[in-house]
Order: structure tokens, then sequence, then C-alpha cells
């Protein structure tokens, strides 16, 4: 059966610091890997989808990564603002499945001024 | 685009009663899910569509029903509530499951469920 951590389950820093978020995955067979936002009381708000043939995606400055063979993925945050504090979930697509996804339990970010 | 919207954004509801839990969107996805997310956990599904007359369960069943009568809507009703059905529900869509770009999930903002 997949699952999904993520370590650590919370992470304080102080503004400007670049910081990476850690996933693994018990099953490396998997059809992509999605890495999510969410701000207390709201909903989720999709950050970077890697397919499973890619190693990487960036979106101006988060950059995710994937390994399938070691089952991790990262996510690089740089130069991190007070804005960027919230929780970050990532999920994983499992074969043979019709979009369902399977979630960590999230890294809640804190980011200092 | 209004994305993914639900409602109540909450709702408290006694043992025994039922009610019904209002998804819909407007991006033309064939795909839609009703995920729940008890505090602390990792969100898991609930059940799932793949178009309109096509539903099928997901992790976590029990409990529940849905329906699929047209592309943009996908009620989630609750039977007999339990206290055990406390959680926020989150409904969400993607436009494939390709496992490309298109499987991009878009969230609603959740409806907070409190049973007493």
């Amino acid at each position: 059966k997949q699952e999904v951590t993520q370590i650590p389950a919370a992470l304080s820093v102080p503004e400007g610091e670049n910081l990476v978020l850690n996933c693994s995955f018990t099953d490396s067979a998997i059809y992509n890997l999605q890495w999510f936002r969410q701000d207390p009381g709201k909903g989720l708000t999709s950050l970077l989808l890697i397919q499973s043939s890619q190693r990487e995606q960036t979106s101006g400055r988060l950059n995710a990564s994937l390994d399938k063979s070691s089952g991790r993925s990262t996510l690089y945050i740089a130069a991190s603002q007070p804005g960027d504090s919230a929780t970050y979930l990532c999920a994983v697509r499992p074969p043979g499945s019709q979009g369902n996804l399977i979630f960590g339990k999230g890294t809640k970010l804190s980011v200092k001024p | 685009n209004a994305g993914v919207t639900q409602t109540p954004k909450f709702r408290i509801l006694k043992i025994g009663q039922s009610m019904t839990l209002q998804c819909t969107q407007d991006m033309n996805h064939n795909y839609m899910y009703w995920y729940r997310q008890d505090p602390g956990m990792g969100l898991k599904l609930i059940y799932y569509s793949v178009g309109a007359g096509i539903t099928d369960k997901g992790e976590v069943p029990n409990g529940y029903n849905v329906s699929r009568s047209t592309t943009e809507d996908f009620p989630l009703r609750l039977e007999l509530a339990a206290p055990s059905q406390t959680s926020v529900y989150f409904c969400a869509s993607s436009y494939s499951s390709s496992g490309g770009a298109g499987d991009t999930q878009y969230f609603g903002p959740g409806t907070r469920l409190t049973v007493l």
C-alpha cells in the first residue's frame, strides 16, 4: 500500500532563507507527484506537478525534484518570505488510479520577518 | 471562472441527521473528487467520478453517497451523521487522468462539518 511521508511536520525559518521540504513515498510506481499549498482555513492550491518521466519542475521561486527510484521528492523554496507561511502537502498518484491522489500529512512552514 | 465552489462553508449536525454537501465546477472537468481532512492528517479520498453518470468509491466511502448527473455538479450525501464524520470536506476536479499536466487537481474552499 502506497504511503506518503513528509518530514519535518513543522519548520520555522527567518525571512530570506532558502529551504527544502521533503516528501517520501513507499512505492516508486507513480504516475505523477503534486505539491500543494494550504493556507489556514482554506482549500489547497496546486503549486507544481511532476510527471513520472520528469526529474524536476520550476515555478518562480519554487523548484520541485523527483527521484522515483529512491521514492523521494523535494520542494525547494528560494529566498523565503513571510507570505510563504502555510502548510505544504505532497501527493502521489498511484498507477491504475483514475486521478486519485494519496497525500502526506504536510509540513507546516513559518517564515519569520 | 469561479473554479470549484462548495456550499455550505460551515455546518453543525446532530447525530442521525442527514445533509448534502454541494460542489460545482465551471472548468468543464470530467474528473471530480471528494476528500476529507481530519486534524493533523492528510486528505483521504471518499468518492470520485470520471464523468457524468459514473462514480466510484475511494478509501473511506462508508456513510457517504454521491451522484453525478451533470459534468458541473458532484454532491456528497451524508446519511445518519455520526461524530466520526466531523471533518473538513474538500471537493476537487481535474481535466484528465493521463498522468500529465492535465492531472492537476483544483480544490474548493472546503466545508467544515461538526456532528454533535
